[in-house]
């Protein structure tokens, strides 16, 4: 089972270019989220999708920009790459009625 | 002021050891708690939930303290492969999920 599938696994930008991070779940869930993981600052939201044609802010939203671009999909996109936001990006999922979520891979993102 | 506070550890602990972790919450609504475990450079997975009173699963007790704001798992008869970082999670809202920075457990034979 596929599960959350998110790409590009790794990725090196230069500051100021832009790239989307893409996020697919097969499980039918309403619910999507991208975090961010950095060393001693744990797991943060970003963004999240209650439902597919909403999102909202999480903890620390600045610089990115999320599209729920149907029930499956849930892409993040850097507009400006800076170095502060070299990272590990976790989409994940879950059910409305469970609020047990489901994390992909990682996606690994250095900006120099 | 992060709504989940765990101690970061390292935990050292000898093989078949018992070992505990706390984790406390500010949020008194909080309704849903979980633990999760993630490996080093993995993606995080769902450990277990947490029940008001309490549950198990083999080695893997949680916890649930309302009036203290806090929540445990205890690992007993520790292994090797239970090394990683354990992530106390609480779901105030529904939506959003508050991860706890996470405490790291390594298991020496």
């Amino acid at each position: 089972n596929a599960g959350v599938t998110q790409t590009p696994k790794f990725q090196v930008l230069k500051t100021g270019q832009s790239m989307t991070l893409q996020c697919a779940q097969d499980m039918n869930h309403n619910s999507m989220y991208w975090y961010r993981q950095d060393p001693g600052m744990g797991l943060r939201l970003i963004y999240y999708s209650a439902s597919e044609g909403t999102t909202d802010k999480g903890e620390v939203p600045n610089g990115y920009n999320v599209s729920r671009l149907n029930k499956r999909e849930f892409s993040l996109r850097l507009e400006s790459a800076a170095p502060s936001q070299t990272s590990v990006y976790f989409c994940a999922s879950s059910a409305s009625d469970t609020n047990t979520i489901y994390f992909g891979e990682g996606s690994w993102l250095t900006v120099v | 002021r992060k709504e989940v506070e765990q101690d970061p550890g390292p935990f050292n602990v000898p093989e078949g050891a018992t070992v505990a972790f706390n984790c406390t919450y500010s949020n008194s609504a909080s309704q849903s708690f979980f633990w999760y475990r993630q490996d080093c450079r993995k993606e995080p997975k769902l450990l277990m939930s947490v029940y008001s009173s309490g549950n198990e699963d083999g080695r893997f007790t949680a916890q649930l303290n309302r009036a203290s704001q806090y929540i445990s798992l205890l690992i007993r008869d520790s292994k090797l492969s239970d090394s990683a970082t354990y992530l106390c999670v609480v779901d105030p809202r529904g939506y959003a999920l508050n991860f706890g920075k996470g405490t790291s457990l390594l298991v020496t034979p």
